[in-house]
């Protein structure tokens, strides 16, 4: 059983356009919800975290939960260049278990 | 503030060795938690320490296991290495929220 599914990608995206992630979870338990952002070659770096239904801004990142749907989608307004690597969704199940998707690879076009 | 420190960078075993992995986490952070990123198989929660105790493992063999020394740093200890035990380990600190940057192993 898979719980935690990412759209492998790439995904490619013109630059100055909205790239859109998404990421459905299979656990209702899940609580909490973690985007990260992973340069090749690095490690993950955390860019947004969500909790509650509904839409959370930081900047140019924009994360959406939907609870009853069971998916936490990311999206990033004017995309640039620097914004190309693989975004790695993560659901908190508990108080002790994280369960990361495989990521999605992004590709802003120039 | 430093932050998550790894070391090695890089470590090249052949089977059936054992690779030492060590991790210093944030200062003033009690806590380390390690992951394994294979290629193909996503980010794994291996173990996490606190205090000096283990707390939770994940779902690995036995022959990964390591220890919190008392200033909070860490070993990830890999026994008997095996081809598909080659990927990148990650320690974090607070759970999955500060990464250090990785001990990237390549098994022969």
């Amino acid at each position: 059983q898979k719980e935690v599914e990412q759209n492998s990608g790439p995904l490619s995206v013109p630059e100055g356009a909205i790239a859109s992630l998404n990421c459905t979870y299979s656990d209702r338990g899940s609580q909490s919800f973690f985007w990260y952002r992973q340069y090749s070659g690095k490690s993950p770096e955390l860019i947004m975290f969500i909790y509650s239904n509904g839409d959370k801004e930081d900047g140019r990142f924009t994360a959406q939960l939907n609870k009853a749907s069971q998916y936490v989608s990311l999206l990033i307004r004017d995309s640039q260049p620097s914004d190309s690597a693989t975004y790695l969704c993560a659901v908190i199940i508990g108080d002790d278990k994280i369960i990361f998707g495989k990521g999605t690879r992004l590709h802003i076009l120039p | 503030e430093a932050g998550v420190t790894q070391s090695p960078t890089h470590l090249i075993k052949t089977r059936g060795q054992q690779a030492t992995l060590r991790c210093s986490p944030i200062s003033g952070h009690t806590s380390v938690y390690w992951y394994q990123q294979a290629l193909g198989l996503g980010l794994q929660f291996l173990l996490w320490y606190d205090e000096g105790e283990e707390r939770n493992r994940g779902n690995f063999p036995p022959r990964f296991s390591g220890r919190q020394f008392p200033n909070y740093s860490s070993e990830l200890n890999v026994n008997a290495l095996e081809l598909e035990d080659s990927a990148l380990y990650l320690c974090a600190s607070s759970w999955a929220q500060y990464f250090g940057p990785g001990t990237r192993l390549l098994v022969l």
